[in-house]
């Protein structure tokens, strides 16, 4: 069974900084993804990647299958960035994914 | 397009009773899940079934049951309530074909006293 260890568990950051939020897995992986979940909502994929790096918008993630961790990175935070980030190992099979706790992210104005 | 609709959204129960969540999906996806979600953890897969007719056992499925007699419907049933089934229920769908990109409901709060 896939172990996906998320860090830091909560971050609160100034609006304009650069934020990271890791993810480590300890099997090998056809995927990760990356989902945003704000409070009291629904979970909405932001990212799913098996290789390099992607980018959308403000929001990059990129992942290193060797070192078995993938970070997501916000530039120029804002305060509708605030949600809990997770991450998810998918291991190709039927199961679907296995989820991190989250990294639950405050900007403040 | 609606994509994933939960219903209820919320539901309050008191032990021993029973009730179903309800999952309906119009993105015509074979794969459909079941999570929950409980503080301080991460969502936790109960039951989920590759095409209609179909399910299997996730990592937490005792006291749970499912069915899903049409592509479009997935139910999960609590037969019998407890307490320590109180969360919050998540359903998702996703094509099943290579890494599977999941799209989610928007979550059961479900209380049993």
């Amino acid at each position: 069974k896939n172990e996906v260890e998320q860090s830091p568990q909560n971050l609160t950051a100034q609006e304009g900084e650069f934020i990271t939020i890791n993810c480590s897995y300890s099997v090998g992986i056809s995927a990760l993804h990356w989902l945003q979940q704000h409070p009291g909502g629904g979970i909405v994929s932001l990212f799913m990647l098996s290789s390099g790096k992607k980018k959308h918008g403000r929001l990059i993630a990129t992942i290193n299958i060797q070192e078995k961790h993938s970070s997501l990175h916000i530039t120029a935070s804002h305060p509708r960035d605030s949600a809990v980030y997770i991450c998810a190992a998918s291991g190709g099979g039927a199961d679907g994914l296995t989820f991190g706790k989250g990294t639950h992210l405050i900007i403040q104005p | 397009n609606a994509g994933v609709t939960q219903t209820p959204k919320f539901r309050v129960l008191k032990t021993g009773q029973s009730m179903t969540l309800l999952c309906a999906q119009d993105m015509n996806h074979e794969y459909m899940y079941w999570y929950r979600q409980d503080p301080g953890m991460g969502l936790r897969l109960i039951h989920y079934s590759v095409g209609e007719g179909t399910t299997a056992k996730g990592e937490v499925p005792d006291g749970y049951n499912v069915s899903r007699l049409k592509k479009q419907n997935f139910l999960l049933g609590l037969e019998s309530a407890a307490p320590s089934q109180t969360s919050v229920y998540f359903c998702a769908s996703g094509t099943g074909y290579g890494a599977n990109v999941l799209t989610f409901g928007a979550g059961s709060r479900l209380t049993v006293l």
